[in-house]
């Protein structure tokens, strides 16, 4: 799996818009970039998934740019509600295997 | 509620002692990952199991195992603990054996257990 490079934190008040941005320098042609949010104690939940150009849910926007050595996570007005962890996963899906690799991830911290 | 279901939620031993963790992956799942998450790790990934059958292996070590039944729940068992065992353990499951990525909101987390050794 293609190794990823986030901040390890961030701040934020809310209201705002964050975005969080991962490189992915070695991301193959069949690589996907996944997000996940982790609230403290609890597991992971999915938030978003693209290939190319911009993906967006009811949750977040996914923007990625042409040569996709990059990418970078939207969150449109947090809440204190988003303060947790966002990871950036990359990987193609072909592996016979389901594990997933994460890194150390970005820690949001939304202030009041 | 994710559909993946872990107990205990909470758990606490004495080092040298053996514990065992249950899940149930959501309905229709066949796969079950172990993983785990201390303080100075992250989310390590510890062990697959597809269908009954061991698919793929992560930082595990020789005393830790798992299982999955016939009923596809799987048990990881931790033996002569450690205190740096100390960690939250989560299970998730999938569908198929492989391509979570591609199909990323198809892996479910459950709640973890919080392990404690003293």
């Amino acid at each position: 799996l293609a190794k990823t490079t986030q901040p390890i934190s961030m701040d934020s008040y809310e209201g705002q818009e964050v975005n969080i941005t991962c490189s992915h320098n070695n991301i193959a042609t069949n690589d996907y970039i996944t997000w996940y949010q982790q609230f403290p104690s609890q597991g992971p939940r999915f938030i978003i998934q693209g290939y190319k150009t911009k993906v967006t849910n009811e949750v977040a926007s996914l923007f990625i740019p042409a040569d996709r050595k990059s990418s970078t996570l939207s969150l449109p007005r947090v809440s204190l509600s988003d303060t947790a962890v966002y990871y950036c996963l990359v990987g193609d899906g072909s592996s016979n295997t389901g594990k997933l690799i994460f890194g150390q991830g970005t820690t949001l911290q939304v202030k009041p | 509620d994710s559909g993946v279901t872990q107990t205990p939620k909470h758990l606490i031993t004495a080092t040298g002692q053996r514990v065992t963790l249950r899940c149930s992956p959501r309905s229709g799942d066949l796969s079950v990952y172990w993983y785990q998450q201390s303080l100075d790790q992250g989310l390590q990934f510890l062990i697959q199991y597809y269908n009954g059958e061991e698919r793929a292996k992560g930082n595990i070590l020789e005393r830790f195992s798992a299982q999955q039944f016939p009923d596809l729940h799987s048990e990881l068992n931790l033996s002569s603990l450690e205190l740096g065992d100390s960690a939250l353990y989560f299970c998730a499951s999938s569908v198929g054996a492989g391509t979570p990525l591609a199909v990323g909101y198809g892996y479910t987390f459950g709640s973890g257990t919080r392990l404690t050794v003293v």
